[in-house]
Parts: structure tokens; sequence; C-alpha cells
């Protein structure tokens, strides 16, 4: 399958732990990354592989996977945080194709 | 520090061909295991893959937008090139141009993007 489900929204309370999910045949062969994107403005990496971070990204910002599940897992959610985001994986044909998810809205209450 | 900017026209009639130029600094295409993807958005829509050059000049496409797509690297002026073909008024978005390390697979950074609007 080349295709990574994602709930459309989800909401957490300021300073909450929010975990975002995606889902997919490639997540059992590969791992997510994960990307943050605000208004007006292009994505931007949060998380990749097993579990790392870009410089520059707090660590309330962390990933994980379990079978053909991959989560974005934020610690403490801040108002900053509120934006859509989106996985991404290699397809799992071994084509090397891509694969991104349709996204998630978070909205930090 | 590595930066990618994309360039083109920002409004082609439909039929028309797209060609959209990603310009890049601080790396090379040469080296090994990275790649340059585009990657568009219509607007208020979700992001979709489009199509990848390798550091080995090895090329993949989206398999739905395979037959109108190309995608050309040029070293020496570190650019990459995508064409598509008979554009439609539903291919109106923001086209980005992202670098791809392939260690794990993910687009590390990504340009600013460029609106293109498909309009007669």
């Amino acid at each position: 399958s080349s295709e990574l489900t994602q709930d459309p929204a989800v909401s957490v309370a300021l300073g909450q732990t929010v975990r975002i999910t995606c889902q997919g045949d490639s997540l059992r062969s590969y791992y997510a990354s994960w990307y943050q994107q605000k208004p007006g403005q292009a994505p931007a990496l949060v998380v990749y592989g097993i579990n790392s971070r870009p410089s520059g990204i707090p660590d309330r910002f962390s990933g994980s996977k379990s079978g053909n599940t991959a989560s974005l897992i934020i610690t403490g959610a801040q108002a900053e945080d509120e934006a859509d985001y989106y996985c991404s994986s290699r397809d799992s044909s071994g084509s090397h194709l891509v694969v991104f998810g349709g996204g998630t809205k978070l909205t930090v209450l | 520090q590595i930066t990618l900017k994309e360039s083109g026209p920002t409004v082609v009639k439909p039929t028309q061909t797209l060609t959209l130029t990603c310009t890049f600094a601080g790396l090379s295409l040469s080296t090994n295991r990275v790649g340059v993807g585009w990657i568009r958005q219509p607007p208020g829509k979700a992001l979709e893959w489009l199509a990848l050059v390798y550091w080995d000049d090895d090329k993949r496409y989206s398999p739905s937008l395979k037959s109108r797509l190309t995608i050309i690297r040029d070293t020496s002026k570190n650019q990459v090139v995508l064409s598509m073909t008979n554009m439609d008024p539903l291919d109106t978005g923001t086209y980005y141009c992202a670098l791809l390390l392939t260690g794990d697979w993910y687009f590390d950074l990504w340009g600013r993007g460029t609106l293109v609007t498909v309009s007669s």
C-alpha cells in the first residue's frame, strides 16, 4: 500500500501531552518523518528516524513506532505548537518512492 | 548553510507545460545518499510528493503523475528542474523543493515554495 492515514484534527489542552498518529503498511518496514507546517509557511522537519530531532526542535517533540503505526508525541504542548502536522515515509513497494499522510490539524486549547 | 529556492512562472494556462527550477546552495547533489524532491500543496489541502532525483541521477516519480513529470538535475548549476505537462486548474498550488537524506529517508530542508496558478 502507498497510503499513510492521519486523523484530520486533534486538540490538546495547553501544557498537556498529545499523540498524533500515522498508519500505513510502509511503516512496518520504514520509519516515519514528521513535518510541522504553520499557516503561510513551508513545512519544517520536527522528528525523523527512530526518534531524532533536528537542531533547534524542542525536546518536547518525540517519535515512536509500533507495527504499522507511527506517532508524534508532544509532551507539554505550547500555544506555538498549533499547526498542521504531516507524516511521511518510503513507499512499501521498495521502489524508493515517497508517501505523505493527509495531515493532522493540531489545536492547542 | 544549505538553502533551496524555487523559481518559475506564477501563472500558466491550461494544457501548458510548467517548468520549475530549484536552485540550492551549500550542498552538492553528487554527495552520496542525498536527493532533491518536489512536493506540492493545493490551497487548503495536504502535501503531495511529486518526484525525486538522487545523487546517482536515479529518478523516481509519483505513480499517479508519472506520465506528466520529468525531473532533471544540473550539478554544474546546483539546480533541479521539474517539468509538468498538460497543466490543469486542479494543479494550482504551492510547489516546494526539499533536500532528502536517504539514511532515514526524510526531507531535511525545504524551500519557501512557489505558488502556481493554472488559469486561462
